[in-house]
């Protein structure tokens, strides 16, 4: 089936501007995850929503991120006002119910001019 | 100190040799590691996942936890040039809860294995 997709694939935006990334996880999977992967580093968590549930919100790095999630479908990563250091691939993931198998996308590369 | 501790390497190695990548982690509530392995401009893709301390082994790759040292490796064998990536440990609390599949990652290292 369908994995996990990600939209756009790279986003060149000029510093101040408001930028949104697109996630479609895998039918049926009730859990979904943000990440941030800045150049040569580890994944850092952003965001985390399970079903119905409130998200967790605690890796989100300032006011400017906010993320949105329509039922178990589509989610939205919607950073503002975007700085330099903002520049970054931002990974989707997607599990079954939570658990630690985590199905990643190809990532948004963001650059911020 | 980060949580989970990687290093970057670069590591290179022959075809055939015996790879050994390890993390160190510093939260005695991880209960569940994971390795992803993730190629160029793709998003990483889960390799082992085992739950507490032990041995897994899945063809030529074997991962390893030692809780009493907070330490996870993962060995590959008689390894090829189509594993040259980036290998990223990640471990999680797991048991429920808000910290439930919250994966925290390592640094990543970069294999390389030429022919």
């Amino acid at each position: 089936g369908a994995g996990v997709s990600q939209s756009p694939s790279n986003k060149v935006t000029e510093k101040g501007k408001d930028v949104e990334l697109r996630c479609d996880p895998i039918s049926g999977h009730t859990a979904l995850y943000w990440y941030r992967q800045r150049l040569g580093q580890g994944l850092e968590f952003l965001i985390y929503f399970q079903g119905n549930s409130a998200p967790d919100k605690s890796g989100l790095p300032s006011d400017r991120f906010s993320a949105e999630r329509t039922g178990e479908s589509v989610s939205t990563l919607t950073i503002q006002r975007t700085q330099q250091e903002d520049s970054a691939v931002y990974l989707c993931a997607s599990s079954q119910t939570g658990g630690e198998t985590q199905y990643f996308g190809p990532g948004t590369r963001l650059l911020v001019l | 100190q980060k949580e989970v501790e990687q290093d970057p390497g670069p590591l290179s190695v022959p075809e055939g040799a015996i790879v050994s990548l390890n993390c160190t982690y510093s939260n005695s509530a991880f209960q569940y590691f994971m390795w992803y392995r993730q190629y160029s401009r793709k998003g990483p893709e889960l390799l082992m996942y085992t739950y507490s301390s032990g041995n897994k082994e899945d063809g030529r790759f074997t991962a390893q936890v030692d809780k009493s040292s907070k330490y996870i490796s993962l060995f590959i064998r008689d390894s090829q040039p189509s594993d040259s990536a980036t290998y990223l440990c990640a471990s999680s609390p797991g048991g429920g809860g808000t910290s439930y599949g919250k994966l925290t990652f390592g640094q990543g290292t970069i294999l390389t294995v030429h022919p």
